[in-house]
């Protein structure tokens, strides 16, 4: 049963270019969810998807953007980079529904902005 | 009031003895909260959670202590051992009645077990 998987796993990216992280939830899981980890800090929660659309949004600029698919996959777009956008971003998937509280990470993409 | 406080920052246990991670919160809606383990270059994985129903939950040599009145709860490390060595986040949410998942996380605290 393989878990949550991302791609790619590290991305080197200069000021003001554009970049698109993907995830593929663990089987069994509609739901997926970014969070930003900069150095030595917690998570921070970007955004939900579920049903292909977006449920809920961490107080992150419209920069960030994401995307799911109809097979539950999920992309996340960021524009016009920034030097502080520097951090390791992980995907977590979950199954929708009440009771169903359990999150699981990927290994994230480590990106960093020059 | 979305923040969990999480102490100390980091931690230095010899092998075999108890580790505790301390966390509290302002927001009484959260109702779910979970301990995810860190190892470097790795995602969170989940370790043990509890609801705020219960005042304790254990799960091998991982304990949570919870205490509703005081908006706090801890992790204890029992037996700990090198291979636990790792960093630790405390998180809650509130989406337990409604399937959004929002997970808000401490700052962390990094324990290293020496042997």
């Amino acid at each position: 049963d393989a878990g949550v998987t991302q791609s790619p796993t590290h991305l080197i990216k200069t000021r003001g270019q554009q970049v698109t992280l993907r995830c593929s939830p663990k089987s069994g899981h509609d739901t997926v969810s970014w969070y930003q980890q900069a150095l030595g800090q917690g998570p921070q929660f970007i955004f939900q998807y579920y049903e292909e659309e977006e449920r809920q949004r961490g107080n992150f600029p419209d920069r960030f953007s994401g995307h799911q698919f109809p097979n539950y996959s999920s992309e996340l777009n960021v524009n016009a980079l920034l030097l502080g956008d520097s951090a390791l971003y992980l995907c977590a998937s979950s199954k929708w529904g009440r009771g169903n509280e359990k999150l699981f990470f990927g290994s994230g993409t480590q990106l960093s902005v020059l | 009031q979305q923040q969990v406080k999480q102490s100390p920052q980091s931690l230095i246990v010899q092998k075999g003895g108890i580790s505790i991670i301390n966390c509290a919160y302002e927001n009484t809606a959260f109702d779910y909260f979970p301990w995810y383990q860190q190892f470097p270059g790795k995602g969170p994985a989940l370790l043990i959670a509890i609801r705020p129903d219960v005042s304790e939950k254990k799960e091998g040599r991982f304990t949570i202590s919870f205490n509703k009145s005081a908006k706090q709860f801890s992790l204890h490390i029992m037996d700990s051992q090198p291979g636990d060595s790792a960093t630790y986040f405390c998180a809650a949410s509130m989406g337990m009645n409604t399937g959004f998942q929002k997970l808000v996380f401490g700052t962390g605290t990094r324990l290293l077990v020496s042997p």
